[in-house]
């Protein structure tokens, strides 16, 4: 079974820039979420989304949305990117929600705004 | 407020010896569950053990293996005959009802060989 897909791998962006990140989860897996991680701030929750809808959010400023498609994958949008921006994003797919739920990433993409 | 903390931001083992990665978390939910997950340089994150905090009974994974203290809240783990493929940083982590990982700062583990 293949694992959960993020793509692009890298991505370069300047400031003010948007950018669209996209992870298909694991065949059978209907929740997606999301982290960022970065040096100083180490690993944050971003979002979770299930059937579609999203179910909870960490605290991120509003540049950073999300949706999630009728086939599980999901998409994540920054709007007005920033310096601060540079991370990397992973996601992660379960089977459903909740928290008996074991989480899989992906390699994740590395976003590099200069 | 959710927290954890691992205090041990760099360890090292020979190669077959066995190695013990510290975890402490903060939390008021009852019902939680405790991950640790590696991440090797390829930096995909790994799952390696879990435990689900209703349990007493330590978890168990091949040569991985948590001592879960409730009252205490630590979570730590040990990582027995140390191969250099367990070269990677560890992360703890917590998830609670609101199914979004907590996790540490994590410990940059290297195996010597």
């Amino acid at each position: 079974k293949a694992g959960v897909t993020q793509t692009p791998r890298y991505l370069i962006k300047t400031r003010g820039q948007q950018v669209t990140l996209s992870c298909s989860p694991i065949s059978g897996h209907r929740s997606v979420s999301w982290y960022q991680q970065t040096p100083g701030q180490g690993l944050q929750f971003l979002f979770e989304y299930f059937s579609e809808t999203q179910r909870n959010k960490g605290n991120f400023p509003g540049r950073f949305s999300g949706r999630q498609f009728s086939n599980s994958r999901s998409e994540m949008n920054v709007s007005t990117l920033e310096l601060g921006d540079s991370a990397l994003y992973l996601c992660a797919s379960s089977l459903t929600t909740g928290t008996n739920q074991p989480q899989h990433f992906g390699d994740g993409t590395r976003l590099s705004i200069l | 407020a959710q927290t954890v903390t691992q205090s041990q931001p760099e360890m090292s083992v020979q190669e077959a010896e066995t190695v013990t990665l510290s975890c402490t978390y903060d939390t008021s939910e009852s019902n939680y569950y405790l991950f640790w997950y590696k991440q090797p340089p390829s930096r995909q994150m790994i799952l390696v053990i879990r435990q689900e905090a209703y349990k007493q009974q330590n978890a168990t994974e091949n040569r991985f293996s948590v001592n879960f203290q409730k009252a205490a809240k630590s979570f730590s783990l040990k990582i027995s005959d140390s191969q250099l493929g367990d070269t990677a940083m560890y992360f703890c982590a917590f998830i609670t009802g609101a199914n979004n990982l907590f996790f540490g700062t994590g410990t940059r583990l290297t195996v010597i060989p």
